[in-house]
């Protein structure tokens, strides 16, 4: 199967600055990247997604990178806000199933 | 929007018993769901692969015989944890795609908090 690794497991910034979590996987087969944000006890919830044949994609404050080649992709956050604390986890999908990184805990200082 | 919804949301057992858990699409049908366990401040692992009307499929280091999985409708996936003992207590938490939502639109369940004391 696909292996995932994610750094940092914890990130904290200051209200107003850019947060980054950069994910590998292992699998070139690979075609899905999503990102989630998960709040403590609750569902992951998909904040923004990235196909293989796509290099770069922008929602607002978030953008996600992805290089194929180095089979790594990373989530940027740019101009964080408390409220963009949580767990967030990249995931690496082969055939629809769905593998994670091990999460950041990210924690934006006010 | 989709939903996907699990029952319980918690549940305590004592050891040595079995729990039933329930994942249903509620506005639409799924023919194969994901089933995953999340260890506290640990990330979502993939268990099985749940298909409507044939045996699932299991993660390498998943015991089937432990976790069984039954999808006997297009709406309703089941996992029950036999035997459960202390080490299954996790966040289960199952995920479906709507058809709408193209081929990598899947939403999770609100998950479940196993116990087992």
């Amino acid at each position: 199967g696909e292996n995932v690794e994610q750094h940092p497991s914890t990130l904290s910034v200051q209200e107003g600055d850019s947060a980054v979590i950069k994910c590998t996987y292992s699998d070139s087969a690979s075609n899905y990247f999503p990102w989630y944000k998960q709040e403590l006890g609750k569902r992951p919830q998909l904040i923004i997604d990235i196909r293989s044949n796509v290099g770069e994609k922008k929602d607002q404050r978030i953008a996600v990178t992805l290089n194929k080649t180095a089979k790594h992709f990373s989530l940027h956050i740019t101009e964080t806000q408390p409220e963009d604390s949580a767990v967030y986890f990249c995931a690496a999908s082969l055939e629809y199933q769905f593998y994670f990184g091990t999460g950041t805990s990210l924690t934006v200082i006010p | 929007g989709a939903v996907v919804s699990q029952h319980p949301s918690w549940v305590i057992c004592k050891s040595g018993t079995s729990v039933k858990i329930e994942c249903r699409s509620l506005d639409f049908q799924a023919t194969t769901m994901f089933w995953y366990r999340q260890f506290p401040k640990q990330s979502l692992m993939l268990m099985a692969t749940s298909n409507e009307g044939s045996k699932a499929t299991y993660e390498q280091g998943v015991e089937k015989d432990k976790f069984l999985i039954n999808h006997a409708s297009l709406t309703l996936s089941t996992l029950t944890v036999t035997s459960a003992h202390p080490e299954d207590s996790s966040f289960y938490i199952c995920s479906a795609r709507p058809p709408w939502t193209g081929d990598y639109g899947y939403t999770f369940g609100s998950g479940t908090r196993l116990t087992v004391v």
